[in-house]
């Protein structure tokens, strides 16, 4: 069966400090990968989606980038947090050929002091 | 652009009580719908999709909700709610092959 992992569950970084957020999803083959960001009361943002090794897209301008070296590996990286990068942090996969079976990692909280 | 509303931030019911969470899209054409849940500190559970045909929808935990094409609306019902449904809840639309979009959640607290 698929499962999806993602590390670690919580984080407190100093401003300034980069950032790296690590998925993995286990069980399939070239799923779309997504990362999600949670601010209060501002319900989930989506920030990159990915449809293959190496290919990123961004839906918002910000602060962090993404990256996926291998098939079934999304990882969230920031060269140096603000304040503002607080929230809770969700991977998602779906496969292409599966009708929006979003799967959703259990997230990572993320403060920055 | 699409977009999800979801009028009521918090709610309040009784344990035993009915439910409705109420949720309105704005699209062109029919989209996916999906009801997500999601407990204090935890990822998001599916509820339920909609992608066509009977428009009432049966999901996990006996919840369902009701797809109305002339009001874009995409209500989730329970009709006897747990103590264990306390949890926030989320309305998500997608057009045809686009990314989920969300709405900003409703909190769903429960009264012994």
């Amino acid at each position: 069966s698929q499962t999806i992992h993602q590390w670690p569950a919580t984080l407190v970084q100093p401003v300034g400090s980069p950032l790296s957020l690590e998925c993995t999803v286990e069980g399939t083959s070239n799923p779309n990968l997504y990362w999600y960001r949670q601010a209060a009361g501002r319900g989930l943002q989506l920030l990159f989606y990915s449809v293959g090794i190496g290919q990123i897209s961004s839906e918002v301008p910000q602060n962090l980038s993404a990256s996926r070296p291998q098939d079934r590996q999304f990882i969230l990286s920031s060269k140096k947090l603000l304040l503002s990068d607080s929230g809770f942090y969700l991977c998602a996969w779906r496969l292409e050929i599966d009708s929006y079976g979003y799967t959703f990692g259990s997230g990572t909280r993320l403060t920055v002091v | 652009a699409q977009s999800v509303t979801q009028p009521d931030i918090h709610i309040t019911v009784s344990e035993g009580a009915s439910l409705e969470l109420r949720c309105n899209y704005s699209y062109g054409a029919t989209p996916y719908l999906f009801w997500y849940v999601q407990s204090p500190g935890q990822g998001l559970q599916l509820l339920l999709k909609y992608f066509s045909g009977d428009t009432l929808v049966q999901g996990i935990k006996g919840f369902e909700a009701e797809f109305k094409r002339s009001q874009s609306s995409f209500n989730l019902r329970k009709p006897s709610v747990h103590w264990s449904d306390a949890a926030e809840y989320f309305c998500a639309v997608a057009p045809s092959q686009g990314n989920l979009i969300f709405g900003k959640g409703t909190k769903l607290s429960v009264k012994p």
